[in-house]
């Protein structure tokens, strides 16, 4: 177990709908990674979280949007979703230094109908 | 964003034997290194990482090899174990000027089976 915690673990929404997803960070870690993995695949970066403010993301559009609290956690919202949504969402915490190790939740499964 | 076919290379083994899991990187700039385990539905595990810096490093049972010239990372598992069936995954971090920037890209992911 890597202390990492994510909610809820599965999820069906319908297209067009919006969904949030929650993540806990494991104990001491100030950052907070999200990835979407398709069936298949590996796991894509969407965006980082650090001192709540977004510091670097992928090649995602504007509807995948986040939050980190002061508690470290953090929400990942995605609206107006779309049937390629459906994935394994996973959120990954670390300390914020130069090339630390991350540690990975269980994920959300996502299925967008 | 990068994507990957569905089918994923495979490697089967017995048990005990050595499994050698290879994958190339796709950035000469990338200094950090981790190789990640997937069960079935759980998220990525932390294996091993390395450094630009090193060319190898050993944990417990397993070895990374990095050479960088080839842009080339491996994993070695001494005398698998049927608990090491898993997806394999390596992951590369391009660190932007110093900052705590941390964007993971994975790689295409390998499928181990060890029969017993």
């Amino acid at each position: 177990e890597t202390g990492v915690t994510q909610s809820p673990t599965h999820l069906i929404k319908t297209r067009g709908q919006q969904v949030t997803l929650r993540c806990s960070s494991q104990s001491g870690h100030n950052t907070v990674s999200w990835y979407q993995q398709a069936l298949g695949q590996g796991p894509q970066f969407i965006f980082q979280y650090y001192r709540e403010e977004e510091n670097g993301r992928g090649n995602f559009p504007p509807r995948f949007s986040g939050l980190q609290f002061p508690n470290y956690s953090s929400e990942l919202n995605v609206n107006a979703l779309e049937l390629d949504d459906s994935a394994l969402y996973l959120c990954a915490s670390s300390l914020a230094s130069l090339n630390t190790e991350a540690f990975f939740g269980q994920g959300t499964r996502l299925t967008v109908v | 964003g990068e994507s990957v076919g569905l089918h994923l290379p495979t490697l089967s083994v017995q048990e005990g034997d050595n499994s050698i899991i290879n994958c190339a990187y796709s950035n000469s700039a990338s200094d950090y290194f981790i190789w990640y385990k997937q069960e079935s539905g759980k998220g990525p595990q932390f294996i091993i990482d390395i450094r630009s810096n090193m060319d190898k490093r050993q944990g417990q049972r397993v070895t990374v090899l990095l050479n960088k010239t080839v842009k080339h990372l491996s994993l070695q598992i001494a005398a698998t174990q049927p608990g090491d069936s898993a997806v394999y995954f390596c992951a590369e971090n391009r660190d932007a000027g110093g900052t705590s920037y941390g964007k993971l890209t994975f790689g295409q992911g390998t499928i181990l089976t060890v029969h017993p």
